[in-house]
């Protein structure tokens, strides 16, 4: 079982240039989430998933978009990256119950991303 | 405005001490709370849960600890190794939706010889 997979796990790009980070599970979780951690930090939610074809923001959005076709796959767009964007991007995944989070939170190893 | 604080923000103990950890929060309604371990460069990992009814839960050497009343979690370790090394992460879940999780700023913790 190989969880939840990301890639790249590292990345250094220029202002205004895009790219996708992908995030793939295989645990048959309906709900997927990316988040951000900046040093010092407490995780920031960017965007969620409660199962294919639905999505919604989190706390901070602006400047990625999400996309969520199967199950498996939560790809997150950047587009025109932006220097406030290093950081390290963390991809999750749950199961929930009774349409709680009562499931805990699987993490893939982290993108870190530089934007110069 | 659902907030996790943690203490401290970082702690040095030699291996085969113990510590606590503390988190207190904000967040209602309350769902339940998760202690995280992040090794450096890595995503973080659940070590424990604890709902509203709960007051302690173990794991192996780690020791959780709820007051759901005064909105307090503390994590205990015993017998600290250098595999303890690492960051933790308090993380409180709002009851009612997926999404509603807030996270803890964290405590690094570094266990030397």
């Amino acid at each position: 079982n190989a969880g939840v997979t990301q890639t790249p796990k590292f990345r250094i790009l220029k202002i205004g240039q895009s790219m996708t980070l992908q995030c793939a599970q295989d645990m048959n979780h309906n709900y997927m989430y990316w988040y951000r951690q900046d040093p010092g930090m407490g995780l920031k939610l960017i965007y969620y998933s409660v199962g294919a074809g639905i999505t919604d923001k989190g706390e901070v959005p602006n400047g990625y978009n999400v996309s969520r076709s199967t199950t498996e796959d939560f790809p997150l767009r950047l587009e025109l990256a932006a220097p406030s964007q290093t950081s390290v991007y963390f991809c999750a995944s749950s199961r929930t119950s009774g349409g709680e989070l009562t499931g805990e939170l699987f993490f893939g190893e982290g993108s870190r991303l530089t934007v110069l | 405005k659902n907030q996790v604080e943690q203490s401290p923000q970082s702690l040095i103990i030699l291996e085969g001490k113990n510590c606590t950890l503390q988190c207190n929060y904000t967040v209602s309604p309350f769902s339940n709370l998760r202690w995280y371990k992040q090794d450096t460069g890595r995503g973080p990992v659940s070590l424990t849960i604890m709902t509203f009814s709960e007051n302690t839960k173990s794991n192996g050497r780690y020791t959780a600890t709820l007051d759901a009343d005064t909105k307090q979690s503390s994590l205990h370790i015993t017998a600290s190794q250098l595999s303890d090394s690492a960051s933790y992460i308090c993380v409180v879940s709002e009851a009612g939706t997926a999404s509603k999780l807030t996270f803890g700023t964290g405590t690094r913790l570094q266990v030397t010889l």
